[in-house]
């Protein structure tokens, strides 16, 4: 059963501090990798989508890496502002089911 | 392009009574996945459904259940409510699913009392 863990729980920076998010998974056997950010009580909004084939995505100031065998993504968040403040959720979907695992995620919270 | 669609937004129910929750994807999508979100087990699958056919299950009891229409739409179904079914359920829809991005809906808060 796959297992995701996302590092830190919560995070609270400055405004304009580079930002990395980590997630970590127990199956490397995956197809994909969705990162997302929630804001409070609200849907799901997709962020990057990583193929098991990419190492990488890139999307403004979103970059997210991809390393299969050791089971690791990593969110960067070049110039954080106060809107990037949400819920930012990594979901691995494992080969096979189709069936994406969500981690808890990271509560990111950037000050003025 | 309009995005996915949740209706209602927000749901009070009673124990005991049964809720219909309605999904409408994104043009074109043919898949449309469920979620639970609660602050105890964070986001988890319900099921998927493709062309009409459930395609996946989630780790649910058969109180939940769903179904997916010609034209892509779909519906949950949750019988019997019991308070532990208070939470936010999420569609996302997909192109066709494998390998390809989902994207969500705003969410149906239901609450049950």
């Amino acid at each position: 059963k796959q297992e995701v863990t996302q590092i830190p729980a919560a995070l609270s920076v400055p405004e304009g501090e580079n930002l990395v998010l980590n997630c970590s998974f127990t199956d490397s056997a995956i197809y994909n990798l969705q990162w997302f950010r929630q804001d409070p009580g609200k849907g799901l909004t997709s962020l990057l989508l990583i193929q098991s084939s990419q190492r990488e995505q890139t999307s403004g100031r979103l970059n997210a890496s991809l390393d299969k065998s050791s089971g690791r993504s990593t969110l960067y968040i070049a110039a954080s502002q106060p809107g990037d403040s949400a819920t930012y959720l990594c979901a691995p979907e494992t080969g096979g089911s189709y069936i994406p695992t969500f981690g808890r995620g990271t509560s990111l919270i950037v000050h003025p | 392009k309009a995005g996915v669609t949740q209706t209602p937004r927000y749901l009070i129910k009673t124990r005991g009574q049964q809720v219909t929750l309605s999904c409408s994807p994104i043009s074109g999508h043919r898949s449309v996945s469920w979620y639970q979100q609660t602050p105890g087990q964070g986001l988890q699958f319900l099921f998927e459904y493709f062309s009409e056919t459930q395609r996946n299950k989630g780790n649910f009891p058969g109180r939940f259940s769903g179904r997916q229409f010609s034209n892509s739409r779909s519906e949950m179904n949750v019988s019997t409510l019991e308070l532990g079914d208070s939470a936010l359920y999420l569609c996302a829809s997909s192109l066709a699913r494998e390998r390809d991005e989902q994207y969500f809906g705003p969410g149906t808060r239901l609450t049950v009392t």
